[in-house]
Parts: C-alpha cells; structure tokens; sequence
C-alpha cells in the first residue's frame, strides 16, 4: 500500500522557475528519500532527510521536513529542461516496522519548458 | 551511475515462464531489497535481504521467491509468470551499518520485465 500521497500529480514550469512538490505520508519515520526517474528508467537518489531534521539542502534542491504534520516538501531552484522528470518521496517507517523497507508515493510529474 | 548493477536489462518472456533477476549491491552494502514498479501499482517494495538472510518481506507473491548470497549479489525468481507480473523490477541497496531505515538506498537501473 501507498504510504505517501504527492501533490500536484504533475506540474509544468518554465525554464528558470521554482518547481514545488508534497508529500504527506501516515505513519512514524526514520528517514524521508527524494528520488528522480526519468521516463522509465532507474531512480535517482537526490536527498535523504532525518527525522530529526527540518531542512536539508543540496545544490539547487532544498527539502523541509514536518514530522508533526506528516509532511515534506522539495523545491528545485532555477529550473532546467533536464530536470524533466518523475520525482517521488519514500518513508522509512520507524518502531516495528522498521526494517529500512521504503514507503513510496506516487509520483509529481515535473515538466519543464525551455 | 549508482553504483548497483541488474541484469537483465530487458526480459520477454511468455506466461507460465520462470526467470532470475540478478542484483550486485554497491561495494560494502550489506542490505538488498527488492521492488517492483507497475502502472497500477506504482512503486513496492516486496523483499529485503541483510549480509544473507531475509530480513522483511512485503507485497511479494508466493510464486516469486529471492535469495542473498555469500557475496552479497542477490537473486529475485519469478515463476508461474502471468501477464500482470510485467513490471520494472528494481534493486537497492544500502550500507545498513547504523541499522535499518537510516540510511540511503541506491537503486539498480532495473530490469523491465514482460510477459506476453
């Protein structure tokens, strides 16, 4: 089953602009992972933030956490043609189902217009 | 480049077949799971394996079965095919060495089954 929901399902921007996705997620996490798919292929790792963080940065990512709201977001900055793609969350849950197992949501669907 | 290697990369196959999906996880991982990603189903996790042993299983079928070996390459066997088994099936692994769930997982490229 599906532990995160993302929203907007897809999202299209101009080059240059801000790309924002959510994630919400229901159950008590370790960790949250952001990964990138482009058209069917392999998933890319992007970021990973704790639990115990609120933010976490990396290049022209940046991703908040919001543990008592069961949310996350990820913003691209100045985007490019090239981050066209399929971006997803994935939970680690905590407690007893804790085995490193990830949770994903569906998938925002980024488009990205030169 | 991740780091974790599948093979193969595609796989036709007919109903009723049996496969082996092949996983090498990053060099020093110790965790491999499985997942598979449908167009209904969307990204599942359906089983992991920690230096050997099966460590937690989830949305995985009976006919499909998995294995983790001495040197840590994995192998997921799907039997008994049917039509809705055609997927993405990826691999991931992670070091593990803090313990499960908190650290990151690496995915294989995948290996794009179908079954006709």
């Amino acid at each position: 089953s599906q532990q995160g929901e993302e929203d907007p399902q897809a999202l299209s921007i101009q080059e240059g602009e801000n790309a924002t996705m959510n994630c919400s997620y229901k159950t008590s996490i370790n960790n949250l992972q952001w990964y990138r798919q482009n058209s069917g292929r392999g998933l890319v790792h992007l970021i990973l933030i704790r639990s115990n963080e609120r933010e976490k940065h990396s290049g022209r990512l940046r991703v908040t956490l919001d543990t008592s709201k069961k949310s996350s977001s990820l913003l691209i900055t100045a985007s490019r043609a090239a981050d066209t793609a399929s971006y997803f969350c994935a939970t680690a849950p905590s407690g007893s189902s804790n085995t490193g197992k990830l949770i994903f949501g569906q998938g925002t669907t980024l488009q990205v217009k030169p | 480049d991740s780091g974790v290697t599948q093979t193969p990369k595609h796989l036709i196959t007919a109903t009723g077949q049996r496969v082996t999906l092949r996983c090498s996880p990053r060099s020093g991982d110790l965790s491999v799971y499985w997942y598979q990603q449908s167009l209904d189903q969307g990204l599942q996790f359906l089983i992991q394996y920690y230096n050997g042993e099966e460590r937690a299983k989830g949305n995985i079928l009976e006919r499909f079965s998995a294995q983790q070996f001495p040197d840590l390459h994995s192998e997921l066997n799907l039997s008994s095919l049917e039509l809705g088994d055609s997927a993405l099936y990826f691999c991931a692994s992670s070091v593990a060495a803090l313990g499960p769930g908190l650290d990151e997982q690496f995915f294989g490229p995948g290996t794009r089954l179908t079954v006709l």
